[in-house]
């Protein structure tokens, strides 16, 4: 199975700071990399699809990149309702994988 | 816009079966896409259960293969899951979601159905 590796597992950051996460896979596999925004009790929302193609009505400063075995979601200005938990995700072969999650928190 | 609604019993006693059933509105299951389930324990992360395709065809979590089984009923436009033998470690939130196959990431959930497993 595909081992994905998120990093920090939590950050404390201010509003309009700039956000990167990073997500490791334990292998190489084409850009079938995801990654989603959880808020507390609501279920999971797409952001970015194929490691950097943002999901309609996704703001602009949500943007994903790498490639390999290394992929970034970056947050160019931290907005009051970005404050959530991201989760990576591969979707290149089964059993599908998620990152343990990062926590993004207010400081 | 689709949508994509999840029900069942929130309280399944040790032993027993979970079922579930996800219904998909605004879209034809049969007109494409895979379907899937995943929960996620409380406090905990995501963990993907299986993916069904609108023909049937089925992908289990090899941890979850041997209780597992998910099926969609084309006439009802909606899918379901059945988890049997559970214990206190499938107490979780289950999300249906559309995705999981294909090459297609989970770009539409429902709102998730608490299911608590008692002793």
């Amino acid at each position: 199975a595909v081992q994905m590796t998120q990093s920090p597992s939590s950050l404390s950051a201010s509003t309009g700071d700039r956000v990167t996460i990073t997500c490791r896979a334990n292998e190489t596999f084409n850009n079938y990399l995801a990654w989603y925004q959880q808020k507390p009790g609501k279920a999971p929302k797409l952001l970015i699809y194929a490691a950097s193609t943002l999901q309609s009505g996704v703001p602009s400063r949500f943007s994903g990149s790498g490639s390999g075995t290394d992929f970034t979601l970056t947050i160019s200005s931290l907005q009051s309702e970005d404050f959530a938990s991201y989760y990576c995700q591969q979707y290149y072969s089964y059993p599908l994988t998620f990152g343990g999650g990062t926590r993004v928190e207010i400081k | 816009q689709v949508q994509l609604q999840e029900s069942g019993p929130g309280l399944v006693k040790a032993s027993e079966t979970l079922s579930l059933s996800c219904s998909v509105s605004a879209h034809s299951i049969s007109s494409g896409y895979y379907w899937a389930w995943v929960r996620q324990s409380p406090g905990k992360g995501l963990e993907w259960i299986g993916s069904v395709s609108y023909g049937g065809a089925t992908f289990y979590n090899s941890s979850l293969t041997s209780r597992v089984t998910m099926s969609v009923d084309t006439s009802q436009n909606q899918f379901s899951l059945k988890l049997t033998s559970v214990t206190a470690a499938d107490t979780a939130i289950y999300y249906c979601a559309r995705g999981g196959g294909d090459y297609t990431a989970f770009n539409i959930w429902g709102q998730g159905t608490m299911v608590t497993v008692s002793s």
